[in-house]
C-alpha cells in the first residue's frame, strides 16, 4: 500500500531563507508526483507536477526534484516570503485513470516565514 | 476563470438529515472526485468519476453516495449523516492527460451534531 510521508511536520524561517521540504513514498511505481500550496479556508493549489520519466520540475522560485527509485522528492522553495506562508502537500499518483487516478497525499508540511 | 465550485462552504447539521454538498467544474474536465481531509489523516479519497454516468468508490466511499448526471456537477450526498463525517470536504477535477493537475475547489466545511 503506498504511503507518503512528508518531514518536517512544521517549519518555521525567516524571511529570506532558502529552504527545502521533503516527501517520501513507499511504492516507486508511481504516474506521477504533484506539490500543491494550500491556504487557511482555501482549497489546494497546484504548484508543480513531475512526471515519473523527470527529473526536476522549476516555476519561479520553487524547484521540485524526482528521485523515484530512492521513493523521495524535495521541494525547494528560494528566498523565502511571508506570503510563501501555507501548508505544502505532495501527492502520488498510482497510475492512469480509474482509481489508479486517485492522488495519494501526504500529511504537509506547515510553512511560517517570519518577517 | 476556469474553477471548481462548491457549495455550501459551510454546513452544520444533526444526525440523520440528508444533506448534498455540490460541485461545479467549468473546465470540460472528464474526471471528478470528492476528497475529504481529518487532522492527522490528510486527504483520503471518498469517490471519483471518469465521465458522465461513471463513479466508482475511492478508499473511504462509506455513508457517501455520488452521481454525475451531467459532466461538469458532482454532487455528494450523504443520505443519513453521523457525526464521525464532520470533516473538510474538497472537490476536485482533472483533464485525466498524464501531464495536467488535479484542480481543487474551495471545500466545505461540515459539521454533524
Amino acid at each position: 500500500k503506498q504511503e507518503v510521508t512528508q518531514i518536517p511536520a512544521a517549519l518555521s524561517v525567516p524571511e529570506g531563507e532558502n529552504l527545502v521540504l521533503n516527501c517520501s513514498f513507499t511504492d516507486s511505481a508511481i504516474y506521477n508526483l504533484q506539490w500543491f500550496r494550500q491556504d487557511p479556508g482555501k482549497g489546494l493549489t497546484s504548484l508543480l507536477l513531475i512526471q515519473s520519466s523527470q527529473r526536476e520540475q522549476t516555476s519561479g522560485r520553487l524547484n521540485a526534484s524526482l528521485d523515484k527509485s530512492s521513493g523521495r522528492s524535495t521541494l525547494y522553495i528560494a528566498a523565502s516570503q511571508p506570503g510563501d506562508s501555507a501548508t505544502y502537500l505532495c501527492a502520488v499518483r498510482r497510475g492512469y485513470g480509474g482509481s489508479q487516478g486517485n492522488l495519494i497525499f501526504g500529511k504537509g508540511t506547515k510553512l511560517s516565514v517570519k518577517p | 476563470e476556469a474553477q471548481v465550485t462548491q457549495n455550501p462552504r459551510y454546513l452544520i447539521t444533526v444526525t440523520g438529515k440528508k444533506l448534498t454538498v455540490t460541485c461545479s467544474q467549468n473546465m470540460n474536465h472528464e474526471y471528478m472526485s470528492w476528497y475529504r481531509q481529518d487532522p492527522g489523516l490528510g486527504l483520503r479519497q471518498i469517490y471519483y468519476s471518469m465521465n458522465v454516468e461513471v463513479t466508482d468508490k475511492g478508499d473511504v466511499p462509506e455513508g457517501y453516495k455520488v452521481s454525475r448526471k451531467e459532466k461538469r456537477n458532482f454532487p455528494l450526498i450523504l443520505e443519513s449523516p453521523s457525526p464521525n463525517q464532520t470533516s473538510l470536504y474538497f472537490c476536485a477535477s482533472w483533464t485525466g492527460l498524464n501531464n495536467s493537475p488535479l484542480h481543487f475547489g474551495n471545500g466545505t466545511r461540515l459539521t454533524v451534531t
